[in-house]
């Protein structure tokens, strides 16, 4: 079975641009959730999506977005890319509540 | 809110030795999931060993097993016989139930494991 796929695996953008993350989970898992990880705040939710519905967003402004397909597959997006949003950004899947989560290889993501 | 506070940063440990990692939390809640998840330099993060609140065992995963102690409110993990191939973050944490059912986990700042062959 294969696991969680984030592509691209990195990625070098400049400031005021916009890049969208995607996110394969799991077959047979509908819960997708993004998390974020920089050396200073460690790892933080980004949001949760469930059968293409977004049930939870952390503390991150508008310009973080996402969605999730009737494949389960997710895509993540961040308009007006500033230098802090340099991270590495972490996708993760699970069957259902109370399920642990199984995570990608994430997607380096460097803003110049 | 919940916390997770992991106090040590890095860890030494020779190979073949045991080693463990703290983790101390901070919950109201009655029913809880504590986890830990070891990340390589390839950046996954890998599960690696899950405790419930009301799980009366500690949790054991192979080489891996959770110290729980409910009154004190920590979820050390134990590694036993390291191997090279431990080197990496490790990082605990807790579920986290918000509202409409979604669930998120909260990481402390992890622990560098170093095993020294």
């Amino acid at each position: 079975k294969a696991g969680v796929t984030q592509t691209p695996r990195y990625l070098i953008k400049t400031r005021g641009q916009q890049v969208t993350l995607s996110c394969s989970p799991i077959s047979g898992h509908r819960s997708v959730s993004w998390y974020q990880q920089t050396p200073g705040q460690g790892l933080q939710f980004l949001f949760e999506y469930f059968s293409e519905t977004q049930r939870n967003k952390g503390n991150f402004p508008g310009r973080f977005s996402g969605r999730q397909f009737s494949n389960s597959r997710s895509e993540m997006n961040v308009s007006t890319l500033e230098l802090g949003d340099s991270a590495l950004y972490l996708c993760a899947s699970r069957v259902s509540a109370n399920e642990k989560l199984f995570f990608g290889s994430g997607t380096q993501l460097s803003v110049l | 809110a919940q916390k997770i506070t992991q106090t040590q940063p890095g860890m030494f440990v020779q190979e073949k030795e045991a080693v463990t990692l703290d983790c101390t939390y901070d919950t109201s809640d009655q029913s809880y999931g504590l986890f830990w998840y070891k990340q390589p330099s390839s950046g996954e993060m890998i599960f690696l060993i899950y405790q419930g609140s009301y799980d009366e065992q500690n949790a054991t995963e192979g080489r891996y097993s959770l110290n729980f102690q409910k009154a004190r409110k920590s979820a050390n993990l134990v590694i036993s016989a390291s191997q090279l191939g431990d080197s990496a973050m490790y990082f605990c944490a807790m579920r986290e139930l918000t509202q409409g059912g979604s669930e998120k986990l909260v990481f402390g700042k992890g622990t560098k494991l170093t095993v020294n062959p």
